[in-house]
């Protein structure tokens, strides 16, 4: 099966920073990776699907890249609800691992 | 608007069954695949199982094959996920959620907000 890597496990940064998270498949995956966001006691949203869609209503200043084994998550410049832990998803056949996940919180 | 409301969750002997149910309304159901994500408290969510959405293609993940059984009512508009042989490590607040786009293989846009299952002594 393909294992799903995220880096950093967490981040501190300040408010206005812009802020990357790495994902990687241990196997080529084309585009069919997914972005979720988990608040604190609230339930997972999606926030980029197809590596680099951006799901209806989710703010410009989230965005994806990458394509194959390396993807990337960026948010252009952080704001305070922005704190959360963020997980990718490999959709491209079962099983539909979860990356590890990253938490990001304000320096 | 999309509603997905799980139940059936709680606490359980190991060894034991429990089975969950995730009540679906606000689009056609029919038409979307669905699948149990899990999540152990503090930790990660772990995917457990998929259904097309007409009930005839499945898959689960290592941890739960053999012992879990997802399966879909569309006329009752109801996703199901029968747990069997419980262990501890299977305690977890467990959602359902909706593909997101027709035809399989999708991320998923829309989820419940979750039953927890404790497998306990």
């Amino acid at each position: 099966d393909i294992q799903m890597t995220q880096s950093p496990s967490s981040l501190s940064a300040s408010v206005g920073d812009r802020v990357t998270i790495t994902c990687r498949a241990s196997q080529g995956i084309s585009n069919y990776l997914a972005w979720y966001q988990q608040k604190p006691g609230k339930v997972p949203k999606l926030l980029i699907y197809a590596a680099s869609t951006l799901q209806s209503g989710v703010p410009s200043r989230f965005s994806g890249s990458g394509s194959g084994t390396d993807f990337t998550l960026t948010i252009s410049s952080l704001q305070p609800e922005d704190v959360a832990t963020y997980y990718c998803q490999k959709y491209n056949s079962a099983p539909f691992t979860f990356g590890p996940g990253t938490k990001v919180d304000i320096k | 608007q999309v509603q997905l409301v799980e139940s059936g969750g709680g606490v359980v002997q190991p060894g034991r069954s429990l089975r969950l149910s995730c009540a679906a309304s606000g689009f056609t159901f029919s038409s979307y695949g669905m699948h149990w994500v899990r999540q152990a408290p503090g930790k990660g969510l772990e995917w457990v199982a998929v259904i097309s959405y007409d009930g005839s293609n499945k898959n689960y993940a290592d941890s739960v094959k053999g012992r879990f059984t997802i399966s879909r009512d569309n006329s009752k508009n109801t996703l199901y996920l029968e747990m069997n042989s419980l262990r501890a490590e299977d305690t977890a607040v467990y959602y359902c959620a909706k593909d997101a786009h027709y035809g399989g293989n999708s991320a998923t846009d829309f989820w419940g907000q979750g039953t927890l299952v404790t497998v306990s002594s």
